[in-house]
Parts: C-alpha cells; sequence; structure tokens
C-alpha cells in the first residue's frame, strides 16, 4: 500500500515564504504531483517531479528526493489569495492512479 | 476550450437511493478517473478508464460501479446510498495518449449529500 503523510495546517504571513513537507513510502514510484485547492473548488495542478532535484516555476518551486521518499513545495512572496489546500499525490508505476495526503491548508495573514 | 465539466454540481439523496454522477473529459482526453473527497481529507481513488476499459480499482465496495461511453464521458454509479458517502466526487481527465507523465485535469466535483 502506499502512505503519504503532509501538515495538517500551516499559517504564514504576507510576502513570506511557506515550505509544505510531504513524506510517501510507495511500492512504485512513478512521479509526485503537487495540487492546489481552494475551499469547494476542483484541485488544480502546481507542479509534477519524476527526478531528483528542484523544479521552479515562477513563485512555487517544487524538489524531490526519491531515495529518501520526500518532496516539498515551496511558496514564495505570498499573497492572500495563497490561502488554501495544497495536495501532495504520487502516482504509482502502473497506470495513472494518484494516491494523495490529507493535504495542507495554508493561511496566509496579512 | 471547455476543461472537466460533471454534473449536477449538487445532490442530496436518500439513504438506500441509487445515484449516477456525469463527467466529460477534456476534448480529446481517452482517460477519465474517479475520486471521492471526504471533507477535511485528500481525494481517494476509485476507477480509472482508459478507452473505455477499466484501468484501476480503488478500495471501494461492488456499491461503486463506474462505465465509460464511446466518446470518452463516464459515469459513476452508487447503489445503495449510505450516509458515508457524503463526499465531492472528483472527476479527471489526462491526456490524449493515456501517457504517463501527465497531469490530471479535475473537474468542479459534484458535491453528494446523504440524508
Amino acid at each position: 500500500g502506499q502512505n503519504i503523510d503532509q501538515p495538517t495546517e500551516m499559517t504564514a504571513t504576507e510576502g513570506a515564504i511557506v515550505q509544505i513537507n510531504c513524506t510517501y513510502q510507495t511500492s512504485g514510484f512513478n512521479g509526485l504531483f503537487w495540487y492546489q485547492q481552494h475551499a469547494g473548488e476542483a484541485p488544480t495542478f502546481l507542479s509534477y517531479n519524476v527526478l531528483d532535484g528542484l523544479e521552479e516555476k515562477g513563485r512555487f518551486s517544487s524538489f524531490l528526493s526519491r531515495s529518501k521518499g520526500y518532496s516539498y513545495l515551496l511558496l514564495k512572496e505570498l499573497q492572500m489569495k495563497d490561502s488554501a489546500s495544497y495536495l501532495c499525490a504520487v502516482r504509482e508505476a502502473a497506470g495513472n492512479k494518484l494516491t494523495f495526503g490529507g493535504g495542507t491548508r495554508v493561511l496566509v495573514k496579512p | 476550450d471547455a476543461g472537466v465539466t460533471q454534473s449536477p454540481t449538487h445532490l442530496i439523496k436518500t439513504r438506500g437511493q441509487h445515484v449516477t454522477l456525469r463527467c466529460s473529459p477534456i476534448s480529446g482526453h481517452k482517460s477519465v478517473s474517479w475520486y471521492q473527497q471526504v471533507l477535511g481529507q485528500g481525494p481517494q481513488f476509485i476507477f480509472q478508464y482508459y478507452e473505455k476499459e477499466e484501468r484501476g480499482r480503488g478500495n471501494f465496495p461492488d456499491r461503486f460501479s463506474a462505465r465509460q461511453f464511446p466518446n470518452y464521458s463516464s459515469e459513476l454509479n452508487v447503489n445503495a446510498l449510505l450516509l458515508g458517502d457524503s463526499a465531492l466526487y472528483l472527476c479527471a481527465s489526462s491526456s490524449p495518449t493515456g501517457g504517463m507523465n501527465t497531469e490530471a485535469f479535475f473537474g468542479q466535483g459534484t458535491r453528494l449529500t446523504v440524508v
């Protein structure tokens, strides 16, 4: 089976940086995804990592270490609109099934 | 271009009833997956279909079933509804090749409430 852990909630100040960690234990691995989900809305794709290292996309960056079963999502220059849940998901080696963590709710304060 | 569309957006059903949820993938996408998201948790995988064939099934009882049509739209059916089936049901579609290294695009979901 698969187990994906991420913190339940984080609070940060507007303009600051927040790092959301995700650890996973899986029998197979074919990529790790980060999604953003605002309350009552669909998850929207943020980033994808399949090789070790850092992927940068504007204010958002994601890092992967396959040997450690570890990823993080870095949100820089936080804005109020970044208040949302952030979902870490692992794709199994076969098929396109995604296994999600419980999500991290980020609250950005003025 | 239209994204993934789901219908209905909200639904209230009584315990023991049956429900059908519908999903239209992004044009050209042949793979559709269904997820259940209980409030405060991450989505849980229910089914994946590709080219009208079931390619994966999550840990859900047989009361849950699905199918994919020739136009790649999909239906999720749930029989004998329980209170615990109350959740947001998300449909996701992915690339035309059903390839491995593509992200899933999610619809807005159907909010099902069982009373």
